[in-house]
């Protein structure tokens, strides 16, 4: 089955640097990689996803990119605000129709004022 | 995105007794999932909850454990039958929306003595 991994585990930043968390999935049959984030005692929010016929997508601060050769994707985040720090999950699903996604084991973002 | 609310939103229950967790969702929706995630850790899928027929589960998790039932397109429920200690997690449901996006229900925090 499909196996993720996320790197850091944790990453603290300052104010107004710029972020990055990157992620490795196994399965070649992926085509769809969403980020989560969750708020302390909140549930997991989606804030981006990137298919696979897509190299790169942007919404304001936030960017996916994906490199299907080398089957590594990963979430950037520019201008960072003290509301952006949060636990980051990526996540993979593939194949034919829809198909469960695999989690990554999280990256918990600090962003210092 | 479709409103999904969880019942209990929390609870603390006694070692070997069951709870049976409610997922509601405002509109139809064809794909819904339970998920468990442990303290400080990343989501795990623990089945499928497909309607009108036995759920699908994942590797590491049993219908004696976790029986679910889903009777319509817009209510599921997941049991966690005698429970230790270990089962101690949030559990959450999800429903998959649009172009396989995935939403989250608020979780059902569980603890148990």
């Amino acid at each position: 089955g499909e196996n993720v991994e996320q790197h850091p585990s944790t990453l603290s930043v300052q104010e107004g640097d710029s972020a990055v968390i990157k992620c490795t999935y196994s399965d070649s049959a992926s085509n769809y990689f969403p980020w989560y984030k969750q708020e302390l005692g909140k549930r997991p929010q989606l804030i981006i996803d990137i298919r696979s016929n897509v190299g790169e997508k942007k919404d304001q601060r936030i960017a996916v990119t994906l490199n299907k050769t080398a089957k590594h994707f990963s979430l950037h985040i520019t201008e960072t605000q003290p509301e952006d720090s949060a636990v980051y999950f990526c996540a993979a699903s593939g194949g034919s129709g829809y198909s469960t996604l695999t989690f990554g084991k999280g990256t918990m973002l600090l962003v210092s004022p | 995105s479709a409103v999904i609310s969880q019942k209990p939103s929390r609870d603390i229950c006694q070692r070997g007794t069951s709870l049976t967790i409610q997922c509601q969702v405002d509109s139809q929706v064809t794909m819904m999932f339970w998920y468990r995630q442990q303290p400080g850790q990343s989501l795990t899928l623990i089945a499928t909850a497909n309607q009108g027929s036995e759920a699908t589960y994942e590797s590491g998790f049993v219908i004696d454990k976790f029986p679910i039932s889903r009777p319509n397109l817009t209510f599921s429920t997941l049991t966690v039958s005698n429970m230790s200690p270990e089962d101690s997690s949030i559990y959450l449901c999800s429903v998959v929306q649009g172009a396989n996006e995935q939403f989250f229900g608020p979780g059902t925090r569980l603890t148990v003595l």
